[in-house]
């Protein structure tokens, strides 16, 4: 119930291609849904996030779709560049609580 | 407007050993988190911290791991006789208040703990 389902492990995706991620989840109390990215070395960084009360929500070339119903979210990375290769997070958190749940990880690559 | 400033960035320990991680949030972060990350895995929850307070310690490993995050100083993970498969990379992250409230988790760089 805790857990945050995130799909595929890895992706390769053309430069100028569409970059998808997929998560799942099961807690229907999850109410923050937010994406971090981390490039190696580094630590994770806010990327994007959501409440569940719209179905999507766009900054630049990031798209979060949500569907409630199917309890399910996901990253959109249009026009995809180098620059975002990356490690994408998409994690959920319950109002009040004191952690983040994250996933296991999306490791992106855009070929040139 | 430094950001959350981790230490050591790299620390290799021999098994039986203890690794010290010191974490220094954002200027005016009263909130501490730290999270592991094993190698090819995602962030693992550790323990939550206000100053002087333990809020959410779930994640913590009941033996060996502890965490301070004292009124003057850094926060501090602590982890005796340390293990292989303490191997990972610690991270800490800050906020100002709960993360609920501002939607926004600060990370440092991490830790990366190497057991020999």
């Amino acid at each position: 119930q805790q857990q945050v389902k995130q799909s595929p492990q890895s992706l390769i995706v053309q430069k100028g291609g569409i970059s998808i991620i997929n998560c799942a989840y099961e807690n229907t109390a999850f109410d923050y849904f937010p994406w971090y990215q981390q490039f190696p070395g580094k630590g994770p960084a806010l990327l994007i996030a959501i409440r569940p009360d719209v179905s999507e929500k766009k900054e630049g070339r990031f798209t979060i779709s949500f569907n409630k119903s199917a309890k399910q979210f996901s990253l959109h990375i249009m026009d995809s560049q180098p620059g975002d290769s990356a490690t994408y997070f998409c994690a959920a958190s319950i109002k009040g609580a004191s952690k983040i749940i994250f996933g296991s990880g999306t490791r992106l690559s855009i070929r040139p | 407007n430094a950001g959350v400033m981790q230490n050591p960035r790299h620390l290799v320990r021999r098994r039986g050993q203890e690794a010290r991680l010191r974490c220094s949030p954002m200027k005016g972060h009263s909130h501490v988190y730290w999270y592991r990350q094993l190698p090819e895995e995602g962030l693992k929850f550790m323990v939550y911290l206000q100053k002087e307070n333990i809020i959410d310690e779930s994640g913590m490993p009941k033996e060996r791991f502890s965490a301070e995050f004292p009124k003057e100083g850094p926060s501090i993970l602590r982890i005796q006789q340390v293990v292989r498969g303490d191997s990972a990379a610690y991270f800490c992250a800050s906020s100002t208040q709960g993360f609920t409230v501002t939607g926004e988790l600060f990370f440092g760089e991490g830790s990366r703990l190497t057991v020999l």
